[in-house]
């Protein structure tokens, strides 16, 4: 099961600043905070991870929290493109590596 | 560099035909997964493979399916006898290593399957 709790969807306006919040309070310390969103049904394309500093990357900035149960992805300025699920996935070491995809939050940026 | 490269795109058989499905790893990746996406459904993981061992087959059906990810050459996901349940979006991803130190995993564009 998925150790991710996320809002089953968001609406942004393009343009606007699209932040994604993710809930995961069970966590474990040697567990990284990755997303991915996925576009129609394309492949997945990894967006963004941490583990727990903040991060930013061409795509967007993660801010996890100091105690690490929550954490959320920022897309600086939404396009249309940017239409998706995202998907939060906490991803464990060795033969715990596996990405264990949850319902993700459906984000429509609009016009 | 390549991306993860999955053959064919698009693959039909009948009712009790085999399906083979290829995953090309990104070069220097030696860590594959294979997931199953059902029309309006999630991805659910299917099997952990690291060259020539299966890590973690939890997410299998126990009976038709077997993957394989031999010394040289792609990953295999061999689905025998299919049924029309069968019929969904295989993604594969590729990782240079087992996670550790926050790699990434990157996934290929998939094959679908239909199954008439």
């Amino acid at each position: 099961d998925a150790k991710t709790t996320q809002p089953p969807s968001m609406d942004c306006a393009e343009g606007r600043a699209a932040n994604l919040p993710c809930n995961h309070s069970t966590i474990s310390g040697n567990e990284y905070v990755y997303w991915y969103r996925q576009i129609h049904s394309q492949g997945p394309q990894y967006i963004i991870h941490g583990l727990k500093n903040n991060e930013t990357n061409e795509m967007a900035s993660l801010i996890i929290t100091e105690d690490r149960k929550s954490s959320t992805l920022i897309l600086p300025h939404a396009t249309l493109r940017d239409t998706a699920v995202y998907y939060c996935i906490v991803r464990g070491t060795g033969t715990a590596s596996k990405l264990t995809f949850g319902t993700g939050t459906r984000l429509q940026v609009t016009l | 560099n390549a991306g993860v490269m999955q053959n064919p795109r698009h693959l039909v058989r009948r009712r009790g035909q085999e399906a083979r499905l290829r995953c090309s790893p990104m070069k220097g990746h030696s860590h594959v997964y294979w997931y199953r996406q059902l029309p309006e459904e999630g991805l659910k993981f299917m099997v952990y493979l690291q060259k020539e061992n299966i890590i973690d087959e939890s997410g299998m059906p126990k009976e038709r399916f077997s993957a394989e990810f031999p010394k040289e050459g792609p990953s295999i996901l061999r689905i025998q006898q299919v049924v029309r349940g069968d019929s969904a979006a295989y993604f594969c991803a590729s990782s240079p290593t087992a996670g550790s130190g926050g790699t990434e995993a990157f996934f290929g564009q998939g094959t679908r399957l239909t199954v008439v």
